[in-house]
């Protein structure tokens, strides 16, 4: 198995533009996790889904942030419109589900808004 | 919810000496408790798991121990090698309840 796919892998934007990152699951796995990773706030839950249902969004910073997973095999988180303050680095996770189990995180992708 | 916490946020020791790194959490009802290596520009990575049945748990040069009676957990790495430098991640979190609560972090530098 590829692991966890995400993509882009880099990505710089201008403030106020429309942001989208990508995720593919191992396949088989049915829970998916976003993060969000910076130096003063380290390694943040944003979001996670099973079976492509969002369980728990108490994370995402406010309504700048969406995610969606319209089948079991991709993921997307978005951000418009994009702000300085969302300069992270960005993972997706995946798991099985039903017991808490390994969460196997992509490559991750680095999001720099100017 | 659950909050972990994670001390030290920074160690350094020389190649050949031990590092442990430990862990507090507060929700009891937490039973599984992983550790994630994170390499520079890389996602995190288990390294290893322990869930509340045992008290320990052994994988060649890495540990972990449970005292779930004092709700904390602790990392230990002997023989460390360079290759060791990285950023290790707590996390406790109890079955079916689907995500898991990260410490900060801590970066370790084994040095030649």
């Amino acid at each position: 198995d590829a692991g966890v796919i995400q993509s882009p892998r880099h990505e710089v934007t201008e403030m106020g533009q429309e942001v989208t990152l990508r995720c593919k699951p191992i396949s088989g796995h049915n829970s998916l996790f976003w993060y969000r990773q910076t130096m003063m706030r380290g390694l943040e839950l944003l979001i996670y889904f099973n079976n492509n249902v969002p369980i728990d969004d108490s994370g995402m910073p406010e309504d700048r942030f969406s995610a969606k997973m319209p089948n079991a095999s991709f993921s997307t988180l978005k951000i418009q419109p994009s702000e300085p303050r969302d300069s992270a680095v960005y993972f997706c996770a995946s798991t099985l589900g039903g017991r808490v189990n390994e969460q196997f995180f992509g490559p991750g992708t680095r999001l720099t808004v100017l | 919810g659950e909050n972990v916490e994670q001390h030290p946020s920074t160690l350094s020791v020389q190649e050949g000496d031990s590092a442990v790194i430990k862990c507090t959490y507060s929700d009891s009802a937490s039973n599984y408790f992983p550790w994630y290596k994170q390499e520079l520009g890389k996602g995190p990575q288990l390294i290893i798991d322990i869930r509340s049945n045992v008290g320990e748990k052994k994988d060649q040069r890495i540990a972990v121990t449970l005292n779930k009676t004092a709700k904390h957990f602790s990392l230990h790495i002997t023989e460390t090698q360079p290759e060791d430098s990285a950023v290790y991640f707590c996390a406790a979190s109890w079955t079916n309840a689907g995500k898991s609560t990260f410490g900060d972090g801590t970066t370790l530098t084994v040095k030649p």
